[in-house]
């Protein structure tokens, strides 16, 4: 089974508007990590938001959430009021075990987002 | 501060040479992993350094392929015999102790002709 699936290969949204990229995970681990990354064209993954499995709160960086349901084992970003510069692509990742173990990620397929003027 | 740097940008090269990949990671940061992103996938990882030392060496994919780490600092990825199929782009990620955020590096992209 996959353990990361991002089940929308393309979005696209309208400037200012907010957006939905969903992200279901699969683990027997009750410790992990749930990260997304950006990558731009030019290639480079960059961190945007972490939730750990333990934290009550959905976690928040500026535009960005992360809309966590420990039941149902998703993991979904929220981008509000949605910029141009927020086209690329997008993907969920997750690690297993402790905190600081330094376990390695594992990512899902990607979300290609395009934002429209 | 300074971003994980990865030297190439860009390597050609021809199916049966050997290729030596270099990460540099964020200063102060012991925990350096690589991972291979083949076109239209994510990031499949490879290798996970903890200071010198290998931590986790379960995604090379065959003996081929090769790191080290000898200072704790820079690695290198080395592949000997290259295939066609080992064309990719190679991102390179450092963290610090404690920490699980992974910082990615701009990659070098592979291409075995």
């Amino acid at each position: 089974a996959q353990k990361i699936t991002q089940t929308q290969p393309g979005m696209f949204v309208q400037e200012k508007e907010a957006v939905t990229l969903d992200c279901t995970y699969d683990t027997s681990d009750p410790s992990y990590g749930l990260f997304w990354y950006k990558q731009p064209s030019s290639g480079e993954m960059i961190f945007l938001i972490y939730q750990g499995s333990y934290d009550q709160q959905n976690a928040t960086e500026g535009r960005y959430s992360l809309n966590f349901q420990k039941a149902r084992k998703s993991a979904n970003l929220v981008i509000s009021a949605s910029q141009l510069g927020d086209s690329a692509m997008y993907f969920c990742a997750m690690r297993e075990g402790l905190t600081g173990g330094g376990n390695k990620l594992t990512f899902g397929t990607g979300t290609q987002l395009k934002v429209e003027l | 501060g300074a971003g994980v740097s990865q030297t190439p940008s860009n390597k050609v090269t021809e199916k049966g040479k050997y290729v030596e990949l270099r990460c540099d990671p964020i200063s102060g940061h012991t925990a350096l992993y690589w991972y291979r992103q083949s076109l239209g996938q994510g990031p499949e990882f490879l290798i996970y350094f903890q200071g010198t030392g290998a931590a986790d060496d379960s995604g090379l994919p065959n003996d081929r392929f090769f790191a080290v780490r000898p200072e704790g600092s820079v690695s290198t990825l080395k592949i000997q015999r290259t295939e066609r199929g080992d064309s990719a782009v190679y991102l390179c990620a450092s963290s610090s102790t404690g920490t699980d955020t992974q910082y990615f590096g701009p990659g070098t992209r592979l291409t075995v002709l």
